[in-house]
């Protein structure tokens, strides 16, 4: 079935790099995305990847994906204290559909 | 980014009233709009996706006469939560896509329903 996995909390030292991974089922998935969460809020559209592209950067934001592995990571390097939010792994099924991970709780340590 | 608005924002109902929770494309037509239930800690998932001015279609387990949306405009679709319990207490999110095969939903700010 239709499932996307990633772990659930990620503690970083401000000014590190953070990782985020994220592994998913659906092998016909045309995109891939990262979405931004802050508490109370909708979800913001970070940055989101083609299926037949290996990496992606885009100032800060660095996403990487492996498509025989199903596996897709986001970087975010020299993470501040604005980036402690909730980051959500997603892939597209079909023309509409967008199945999202339960979320990475991203807490930055000063 | 398009800005896509819910209204509103919190709202709390005793049991057995129904709600309206109103998605608004703000300088955007939004031919798809997209209904999402996220439960605290959890993912968002897919209640129904609704085409202007036709029938939304709901997810498997989705009660269509339970969450009654409406999208009547390219601006405007609404969900109303009929009968509303405590169970269905949560936190509403809509989103919306433009024209053609975009790429990106524009997500709402969220609703969050509290049912006594």
């Amino acid at each position: 079935g239709e499932d996307v996995e990633q772990s659930l909390f990620l503690s970083v030292r401000e000014g590190d790099s953070s990782v985020i991974n994220c592994t998913y089922t659906d092998s016909s998935s045309t995109y891939l995305y990262w979405y931004k969460q802050e508490p109370g809020a909708g979800l913001q559209l970070l940055t989101y990847i083609f299926s037949n592209m290996d990496m992606k950067q885009d100032q800060r934001l660095t996403v990487l994906l492996n498509k025989k592995d199903k596996h897709l990571s986001l970087r975010i390097a020299d993470t501040q204290t604005g980036d402690s939010a909730i980051y959500f792994c997603a892939e597209s099924i079909g023309d509409d559909k967008i199945i999202f991970g339960k979320g990475t709780r991203l807490h930055i340590l000063p | 980014g398009a800005v896509v608005s819910q209204h509103p924002s919190w709202v709390i109902c005793k049991s057995g009233t129904s709600v309206k929770i109103e998605c608004r494309s703000l300088d955007f037509q939004a031919t798809t709009m997209f209904w999402y239930r996220q439960f605290p800690k959890q993912s968002l998932m897919l209640m129904a996706t609704s085409n202007e001015g036709s029938k939304a279609t709901y997810e498997q387990g989705v009660e269509k006469d339970k969450f009654l949306i409406n999208h009547a405009s390219l601006t405007l679709s609404t969900l109303t939560v009929t009968s509303a319990h405590p169970e269905d207490s949560s936190f509403y999110i809509c989103s919306a896509r433009g024209s053609g095969r975009a790429v990106e939903q524009f997500f709402g700010p969220g609703t969050r329903l509290t049912v006594l």
